[in-house]
């Protein structure tokens, strides 16, 4: 079936620092992907997303594209803030039943001032 | 514009006893989700609706859980008796559009804060 690994954390980080989250999956047909991220006290919320092969999903200085040939989706960061520490989850859609997100097991980031 | 509400927040029970979680969805959306935080299992999937009608409830637990739909802007989990193992943080995710239309695009209440004691 379909899964997703993702680098376990926790990752510590000092504030302007570069942040990279590995995720690698395992599907069978076409997934699309995802980066959902969950802030403290909160439920999780969209942070990016790629449809296909070689796209680039970004938002809020974050990106990752979709490396069919690795089966990988990192996510990435340059210059990281206080504010971006949170729980990050990457996720795939399992078509043609897209509506069933299979979600990694979640990567604790804490950037410290 | 409000997002997924849940209620309540947090439910401190004791084993044996009912509990009723409750979730409305974003106006206009179509698809409901309940799922299940722990931190040995991560997140779950337990039951999916669309257009109120439920549509996989293969991740529904055991028959202790039961989830229902009236009517498009409202739901239910409940767990009838509850014990300690179904601690967890119980979400409630909306979406629009399903099948082919599917987005991806969950959005999740601030999900209930379950301890069965």
């Amino acid at each position: 079936g379909n899964s997703v690994t993702q680098m376990e954390g926790p990752v510590t980080l000092s504030e302007e620092a570069f942040l990279t989250i590995n995720c690698t999956y395992t599907a069978t047909g076409y997934p699309s992907l995802f980066w959902y991220v969950q802030y403290p006290g909160e439920g999780l919320q969209l942070l990016l997303k790629a449809t296909k092969a070689d796209d680039k999903g970004s938002n809020k200085g974050f990106e990752a594209t979709y490396r069919k040939e690795t089966t990988s989706f990192h996510l990435e960061k340059g210059s990281v803030q206080v504010s971006d520490s949170a729980v990050y989850f990457c996720a795939l859609s399992d078509r043609p039943n897209d509506y069933k997100l299979s979600f990694g097991a979640g990567t604790t980031v804490t950037v410290r001032a | 514009d409000a997002g997924v509400i849940q209620s309540p927040r947090h439910e401190v029970t004791e084993m044996g006893q009912e509990v009723t979680l409750r979730c409305k969805p974003i106006s206009g959306h179509n698809s409901l989700f309940w799922y299940r935080q722990t931190m040995m299992r991560g997140l779950e999937l337990l039951i999916y609706f669309n257009n109120n009608v439920p549509i996989d409830d293969s991740g529904m637990p055991e028959d202790r859980f039961s989830a229902k739909m009236p009517n498009a802007s409202f739901s239910t989990l409940k767990i009838q008796p509850s014990e300690p193992r179904d601690s967890a943080v119980y979400f409630c995710a909306s979406s629009l559009g399903a099948g082919k239309e599917a987005t991806g695009e969950l959005f999740f209440g601030e999900g209930s804060r379950l301890t069965v004691l």
